[in-house]
């Protein structure tokens, strides 16, 4: 199985700042990388697929990068409503597998 | 719109079966395939497992010996089955379309695991 691994289990920003959220996979996963939303009491949110593509209704402060192992979710003008839980999946091999979760906070 | 409701026990006693249904809405399960996910209370997401559009299955191979997913079509219905619960399998069970990234998802169903 791939592994995914989110470096950073935690993460605390200033409102208005800037975000990065990283993700390395166990192996080439050629951008089949999902990332998602999840807020407490609720069902996560996808956010971005394809490692880049932002899908409908997301805002555009929301962005993804990467290639190879190493993916990014970044998130300009932080907003209150950003706080969650936020988890990267790869989709390239069975099982699907998600990273550990990076919960960020409002400094 | 395209919705997903799970229903399931609550409640399980240890060494018990699971059985949970996924209703879904607004989509045919002929058309696309539909997955299983939990999380543990404070914890991560971990696949299960899928019922592809044609009926056939993936399982997560460290359950797969546990775990069977099937459907009803004409009922809109996906079952989760698992067998042998113990207390580490509490957890929120979900399930979500797609077939590789996870477009849509139920609220849900909470699974105790407890005597």
């Amino acid at each position: 199985d791939i592994q995914m691994t989110q470096s950073s289990s935690y993460l605390s920003v200033s409102l208005g700042g800037r975000v990065t959220i990283t993700c390395k996979a166990s192996d080439h996963i050629n951008n089949w990388l999902a990332w998602y939303q999840q807020k407490p009491g609720n069902a996560p949110r996808l956010l971005i697929s394809g490692a880049t593509s932002l899908e409908t209704g997301v805002p555009s402060r929301f962005s993804g990068s990467g290639s190879g192992k190493d993916y990014t979710l970044s998130i300009t003008s932080l907003q209150t409503e950003d706080v969650a839980t936020y988890y990267c999946q790869q989709y390239w091999s069975t099982p699907p597998t998600f990273g550990g979760g990076t919960k960020l906070e409002i400094k | 719109q395209v919705q997903l409701k799970e229903s399931g026990p609550g409640l399980v006693a240890p060494s018990q079966s699971l059985s949970i249904t996924c209703t879904v809405s607004g989509f045919s399960l002929t058309g696309y395939g539909v997955n299983w996910v939990r999380q543990p209370p404070g914890k991560g997401l971990e696949w299960l497992g899928m019922i592809w559009g044609d009926g056939s299955t993936d399982y997560n191979s460290a359950l797969k010996s546990r775990l069977s997913i099937s459907k009803d079509n004409s009922k809109s219905q996906v079952f989760l089955k698992m067998n042998s619960l113990q207390t580490d399998d509490t957890a929120m069970y979900y399930c979500a379309r797609g077939g590789n990234w996870f477009a849509y998802w139920g609220q849900g169903t909470l699974v105790t695991v407890s005597a």
